[in-house]
């Protein structure tokens, strides 16, 4: 069964505590993994796309890496305006039928 | 530029009733797709369509069904709602479809089932 899981559910950090978030995958055939970042009351935000092992992309103090079983997001020197819940999503290769399966979040709260 | 907007935000229905959830994607955008987020499930996709047809669908019953107008205006229908129906249900729109990197998330509508 195609699955995707987040770990951990829930993580604190004080600013400027460098950290990784992990979504690992079990997938028949992946075509992309998506980074998104969801504040309360919002929609996700697209963060980030990955299509294969070794691929990296950095945006501010994010950066999402890739391997052929999951993928980490890691957040360097976090700021109190990085809390917010991070989701990663994967694209399945399936002919007509592109399936995106979310995991379930990352909770992610920076104290100043 | 205008983002993609949902209505109603809120709505509190009954069990066995049904409910149309609607979705205007940004402009100049084909395809929008439907999802339900609830605590327990997460995010999970319901159905994306483009320029009219319905281009990917989710593992939901047939309650759930969908369909967009030739101005790529989208509506979502849910019918004899089920108390676990509940959950904010978020469209997306992009340019092309299937083009999850380039997706824009309305605010969502959130659907309590009493």
């Amino acid at each position: 069964e195609d699955q995707v899981t987040q770990s951990p559910e829930a993580l604190r950090l004080q600013e400027g505590e460098s950290s990784s978030l992990n979504c690992s995958y079990t997938v028949s055939g992946l075509r992309g993994l998506f980074w998104y970042r969801q504040d309360p009351g919002k929609g996700p935000e697209f963060l980030f796309t990955l299509y294969s092992a070794g691929e990296e992309k950095e945006k501010e103090r994010l950066k999402a890496t890739l391997t052929k079983k999951e993928s980490f997001l890691h957040i360097t020197a976090p700021k109190p305006e990085d809390s917010a819940t991070y989701l990663c999503a994967v694209q399945l290769y399936g002919g007509a039928t592109n399936k995106l399966i979310f995991g379930t979040g990352t909770l992610l709260a920076v104290q100043p | 530029k205008a983002g993609v907007t949902q209505t109603p935000r809120y709505l509190i229905k009954t069990r066995g009733q049904q409910v149309t959830l609607s979705c205007s994607p940004i402009s100049g955008h084909r395809s929008v797709s439907w999802y339900q987020q609830t605590p327990g499930q997460g995010l999970q996709f319901l159905f994306e369509y483009f320029s009219e047809t319905q281009r990917n669908k989710g593992n939901f019953p047939g309650r759930f069904s969908g369909r967009q107008f030739s101005n790529s205006r989208s509506e979502m229908n849910v019918s004899t709602l089920e108390l676990g129906d509940s959950a904010l249900y978020l469209c997306a729109s992009s340019r092309l479809a299937w083009a999850y990197n380039e997706q824009f998330f309305g605010p969502g509508t959130r659907l309590t089932v009493l």
